[in-house]
């Protein structure tokens, strides 16, 4: 089964500064995308940032970046220089390929808010 | 706005009654996720459709639950007999070949 783990319910960070989150995963497939998405109060989940698998080079998307260890399952996200808009659910998915369709499991999400 | 749009954002309904929200997908996008969230979690897979035909359904979709994507380009999500425990976000996402999901801002349906 696959599972993905995000030990960390809530985070606060002050503005400017930088905060990792933390994702772990759980799976047999050799073949397979990870994602960080976004959910702000408005609740629209928006996609921050992804991996492929069999790229060794981390993702990074302006101030966002990943610490991808695939022999670890481990899937960080750090955000630098947080900004007050960053404040939000952040969801950790993982997603495969099983017959016709596109399996995304999902963690439960980490609380960020980010303070003036 | 090319992204894509679900439609009604709120939705309040008395127990019993029945609701059906709409999503229009990306325009070429072919394949089409629902997906219901609950506060404090992560969104649970519903059902999917690859252009009109619906090819999975979750167990999470009971015989109250019915979708349709008739021409393969928006899909609707009816509830009929709503419950209490229907009361979720309803969350619509559509895809091309690549990995990419693309989420709408989905519809908060209320239960009361």
């Amino acid at each position: 089964a696959q599972t993905v783990t995000q030990s960390q319910p809530e985070m606060s960070v002050q503005e400017a500064e930088t905060v990792t989150l933390s994702c772990t995963y759980d799976t047999s497939e050799s073949n397979y995308y990870l994602f960080w998405y976004k959910q702000p109060p408005s609740r629209q989940m928006i996609l921050v940032i992804r991996q492929e698998a069999y790229k060794q080079q981390n993702a990074t998307e302006n101030r966002f970046s990943v610490n991808f260890q695939k022999a670890a399952k481990s899937f960080s996200l750090k955000i630098s220089d947080s900004q007050l808009g960053d404040t939000a659910m952040y969801f950790c998915a993982f997603m495969y390929n099983a017959g016709n369709n596109r399996k995304l499991i999902w963690g439960l999400g980490t609380s960020l808010a980010v303070n003036p | 706005d090319t992204g894509v749009s679900q439609d009604p954002r709120h939705k309040i309904t008395k127990r019993g009654q029945n609701v059906t929200f709409r999503c229009d997908p990306i325009s070429e996008h072919n394949r089409l996720y629902w997906y219901r969230q609950t506060l404090g979690q992560g969104p649970e897979f519903l059902t999917y459709f690859q252009n009109e035909a619906q090819l999975e359904k979750s167990r999470l979709l009971s015989d109250r639950f019915s979708a349709e994507r008739p021409k393969g380009s928006f899909s609707t999500l009816e509830i009929q007999r709503t419950e209490q425990g229907d009361s979720a976000m309803y969350l619509c996402a559509s895809s091309l070949r690549d990995s990419s999901f693309n989420f709408g801002s989905g519809t908060r349906l209320t239960v009361v």
